[in-house]
């Protein structure tokens, strides 16, 4: 089945270092994306790629890399630079072109980072 | 900058239909709503979406008002694997910068 594969589920990391999340999906999708929850809030988009070798920053970028190399691949490194990176970090894809998507948007289960 | 509000809790009796809310009074013509669910720890579920008309597909129905500043999730028979957290969403922008725009949902208990 087709679908979004975010991982690991848990990440535990000192402060200071740089950790990379991965998100794979084979949903043939053009468009990729990032975002960030924290406790009782919505999503803030921090990148977002609409194609292979392209990206743009959202909302939150600070602190954030990404590269989209493969169209199945948009991995997240957070950088010691994030002030505040224990978060829930989701990743998502969708067909980016033409008119409204019929399923919107597909997530992953996300990665749940703690740095301590 | 959620472009939507909607009641942050709600609770409703498993089997009701379950009715949710949501203003989005600056929404403009071109604008989709969308509605996603999300169960504790997990990644958004797609509900369903709209642009003017009312919609309807085997989870739920979408009922949009004519001047298109509010909209209601209905769940017809709500049961307790349907709690969790509802969030209306407008997609803004154009082409390659088409983004959702997230505010803080509405949190649906199911009660037995």
């Amino acid at each position: 089945d087709g679908g979004i594969t975010q991982s690991p589920k848990y990440l535990f990391r000192k402060e200071g270092q740089n950790v990379t999340l991965s998100c794979e999906q084979n949903l043939n999708h053009d468009a990729m994306y990032w975002y960030r929850q924290d406790p009782g809030q919505g999503l803030r988009l921090i990148y977002y790629s609409q194609i292979v070798n392209d990206f743009q920053k959202g909302d939150i970028a600070e602190g954030y890399s990404v590269s989209r190399e493969k169209k199945e691949s948009f991995p997240l490194t957070v950088t010691s630079a994030q002030k505040n990176p224990t978060a829930f970090y989701l990743c998502a894809s969708s067909i980016p072109t033409g008119g409204a998507s019929p399923y919107g948007y597909t997530f992953g289960s996300g990665t749940r980072l703690t740095v301590v | 900058d959620a472009k939507t509000t909607q009641p942050p809790s709600m609770d409703c009796a498993e089997g009701r239909a379950a009715n949710l809310p949501c203003n989005h009074s600056t929404i403009s013509g071109n604008e989709y709503v969308y509605w996603y669910r999300q169960i504790h720890s997990q990644g958004p579920q797609y509900i369903i979406h709209g642009l003017k008309n009312n919609e309807t597909n085997e989870m739920a129905s979408l009922i949009i008002t004519e001047d298109r500043k509010s909209s209601t999730l209905i769940l017809p028979h709500a049961t307790l694997r349907d709690t969790a957290v509802y969030y209306c969403i407008v997609r803004v922008g154009a082409g390659n910068n088409r983004k959702l725009i997230w505010g803080l949902g509405t949190s649906l208990a199911v009660n037995p």
